[in-house]
């Protein structure tokens, strides 16, 4: 069974910088490309970052660019993002999800983990 | 940017009517590379269509997408109770993926 699990979500001050990880399970991960997409509260989705199956494709919204940084580490079967001078606009949950290659469907999301930023 | 805009925003119908929605691209979408997603609230996105027209694994066939260019439409033939929700239209044939605002299918 596929499973993406997100942890490293809390409440965090603006400025501060935040790591988030998603943990994959019950499929080859180093077969996919990886994605973070959040979606703020009572708002839609948004589509953060990706990185391709080796890391050689990387991309980001123009919102979060040179802030996020992602990565994967595919001996451990483990996605990133590292998240600095963060804003009150990035509270949002935080979902991983999963792409047969750099441009296909998400086909599997994980349930998400929730950034709060505020003082 | 490619920028997905959805109508109508909030949907009203009963269980067994049919539902039409739109999803309509600032700029042609390359190769119909346009996926549905259904969220029910308080859980994650479900994949629905994908390549426009593509059922994923399991959706039933009461789901049906059509489209190609920028303008797309996802319907929906009976509804059933459990198809109230909100659904998504997203393109990934150009970075940065976008999604559209959402269309909220509600009970009438």
């Amino acid at each position: 069974e596929v499973q993406l699990v997100e942890s490293g979500g809390g409440l965090v001050q603006p400025g501060r910088s935040l790591r988030l990880s998603c943990a994959a399970s019950g499929f080859t991960f180093d077969d996919y490309a990886m994605h973070w997409v959040r979606q703020a509260p009572g708002k839609g989705l948004e589509w953060v970052s990706g990185i391709s199956w080796n890391s050689g494709y990387i991309g980001y919204a123009d919102s979060v660019k040179g802030r996020f940084t992602i990565s994967r580490d595919n001996a451990k079967n483990s996605l990133y993002l590292q998240m600095n001078s963060l804003r009150a606009e990035d509270t949002a949950l935080y979902y991983c999800a999963r792409s047969s290659g750099w441009y296909r469907d998400f086909d599997y999301w994980g349930q998400g983990t929730l950034v709060t930023v505020s003082s | 940017e490619i920028v997905l805009t959805q109508s109508p925003g909030t949907l009203s119908l009963s269980p067994g009517e049919r539902a039409t929605l739109s999803c309509r691209a600032s700029q042609s979408v390359s190769s119909s590379y346009l996926a549905w997603y259904q969220q029910i609230p308080g859980q994650a996105p479900r994949l629905l269509i994908y390549g426009a027209s593509s059922r994923a694994t399991g959706i039933p066939d009461r789901f049906s997408g059509s489209g190609s260019g920028t303008d797309f439409t996802l319907t929906i033939s009976r509804l059933e109770p459990e198809d109230f929700a909100v659904y998504y239209c997203q393109q990934y044939g150009s970075s940065p993926y976008t999604f559209g605002q959402g269309t909220k299918l509600e009970i009438k």
